[in-house]
């Protein structure tokens, strides 16, 4: 089975902080995702990643940046956390070639 | 661009019955894939169904099913004999094959079961 984790499923920070949530998946899948999840806006794609060192921004990057150096962890950054950041934030992975996402657990973050 | 619309933000059901959440979407593209995820209380999303645009004969996994109408562009998700595990919010989602590698998502259906 594909498993993707993420490195907490709690996170509790403050404004202006630097927030690191980082993303891992077993099954040298390609492309990976980073969303938000509020109520009643769905999930949003804040960044996604085809390949190794690539990236490409979604719909609402501003405020985050990436990282992926290798295949299998995708990193998710806020340079200042603000508390419009608070939100549930969920990672996803596919292979190439196919289209179903396979997704992490979340982490929801709390901005104070 | 895309749009995938759920006009049902929430919905419940009893155990047993059966149930059908709705999902329209806008697209130009020809070939697409639309996708049907659920996510439990506090738990992962999982898959629930996928369709494929260009099969006409509607994908069912178990208990579930779809009734994917192309030209109408319409996709509901039919749960029979729902079980209290299948609580959840449910989301339609697309992928077109026109280039973009973005999944497109409803905003969601909440569905509650009661026992």
């Amino acid at each position: 089975d594909v498993k993707v984790t993420q490195s907490s499923r709690y996170l509790v920070k403050r404004t202006g902080e630097k927030v690191f949530l980082e993303c891992v998946q077993d099954m040298d899948h390609e492309n990976m995702f980073w969303y938000r999840q509020d109520p009643g806006l769905g999930l949003r794609l804040i960044y996604f990643s085809y390949d190794v060192k690539m990236k490409e921004k979604g719909d609402i990057p501003e405020g985050y940046s990436v990282s992926r150096e290798k295949k299998e962890r995708f990193s998710l950054i806020l340079e200042s956390a603000s508390t419009n950041q608070t939100s549930m934030y969920l990672c996803a992975s596919r292979r190439a070639s196919y289209n179903e996402q396979f997704f992490g657990p979340g982490t929801r973050l709390t901005v104070l | 661009a895309q749009t995938v619309t759920q006009s049902q933000p929430e919905m419940s059901v009893q155990e047993a019955e059966t149930v059908t959440l709705s999902c329209t979407y806008d697209t130009s593209e020809s070939n697409y894939y639309l996708f049907w995820y659920k996510q439990p209380p506090s738990r992962q999303m999982i898959l629930v169904i996928r369709q494929e645009a260009y099969k006409q004969q509607n994908a069912t996994e178990n208990r579930f099913s779809v009734n994917f109408q192309k030209a109408a562009k319409s996709f509901s998700l039919k749960i029979s004999d729902s079980q209290l595990g299948d609580t959840a919010m449910y989301f339609c989602a697309f992928i077109g094959q026109g280039g973009s590698e973005k999944l497109v998502f409803g905003k969601g259906t909440k569905l509650t079961v009661n026992p």
